[in-house]
């Protein structure tokens, strides 16, 4: 059974510029979230998706947005990207994304901002 | 189990003595917590969890205490080995809207000594 997908790995963007990350998620996950890791900040959740629909947001500005697809695939994307930004970006699958199911986390995508 | 900027706490263990990795937490409504272990270059791994009416669950070789009078949990790890040394993230399992987040911890690196 295949993992959970993030593409591309490594990614490299001008200030200002915007950057759309791919997510697919294990076959029959319905559940995507997405966090950011930084050195500084550790571990942030960004958003989750269910069923083409976000459910639950984290304390990020507007510049970060997702969507889901009806395969369950997510996209993320980062608008007028600034410094700060550069970051791991994680994406976690889960079949129902309800408290007793376990997220899987890809192997994210590194962004850097320069 | 906190951090301060780039400086991860880190803890050296012999091999194939036990560890203790701590950490405190901050939501007493989390439903579930749960340990996570990410390789350099990886996405989170899940280890175990303990469900917050629980305060002891064993996996293999893994022990998670839950200590909810004073918000500690604590991972321990028998007969550790060098596969074990990564940075070890504890996580907060907080529901809402009918999905959950996690909030995780900044991290500890366990270092592993042949």
């Amino acid at each position: 059974k295949a993992g959970v997908t993030q593409t591309p790995r490594y990614l490299i963007k001008t200030r200002g510029q915007q950057v759309t990350l791919s997510c697919s998620p294990i076959s029959g996950h319905r559940s995507v979230s997405w966090y950011q890791q930084t050195p500084g900040q550790g571990l942030q959740f960004l958003f989750e998706y269910f069923s083409e629909t976000q459910r639950n947001k984290g304390n990020f500005p507007g510049r970060f947005s997702g969507r889901q697809f009806s395969n369950s695939r997510s996209e993320m994307n980062v608008s007028t990207l600034e410094l700060g930004d550069s970051a791991l970006y994680l994406c976690a699958s889960s079949i129902t994304g309800t408290a007793n199911t376990e997220a899987f986390f890809g192997q994210g995508t590194r962004l850097t901002v320069v | 189990g906190e951090s301060v900027g780039l400086h991860l706490p880190t803890l050296s263990v012999q091999e194939g003595d036990n560890s203790i990795i701590n950490c405190a937490y901050s939501n007493s409504a989390s439903d579930y917590f749960i340990w996570y272990k990410q390789e350099s270059g990886k996405g989170p791994q899940f280890i175990i969890d303990i469900r917050s009416n629980m305060d002891k669950r064993q996996g293999q070789r893994v022990t998670v205490l839950l200590n909810k009078t004073v918000k500690h949990l604590s991972l321990q790890i028998a007969a550790t080995q060098p596969g074990d040394s990564a940075v070890y993230f504890c996580a907060e399992k907080t529901t809402g809207a009918g999905s959950y987040q996690l909030t995780f911890g900044k991290g500890t690196k366990l270092s592993v000594i042949p």
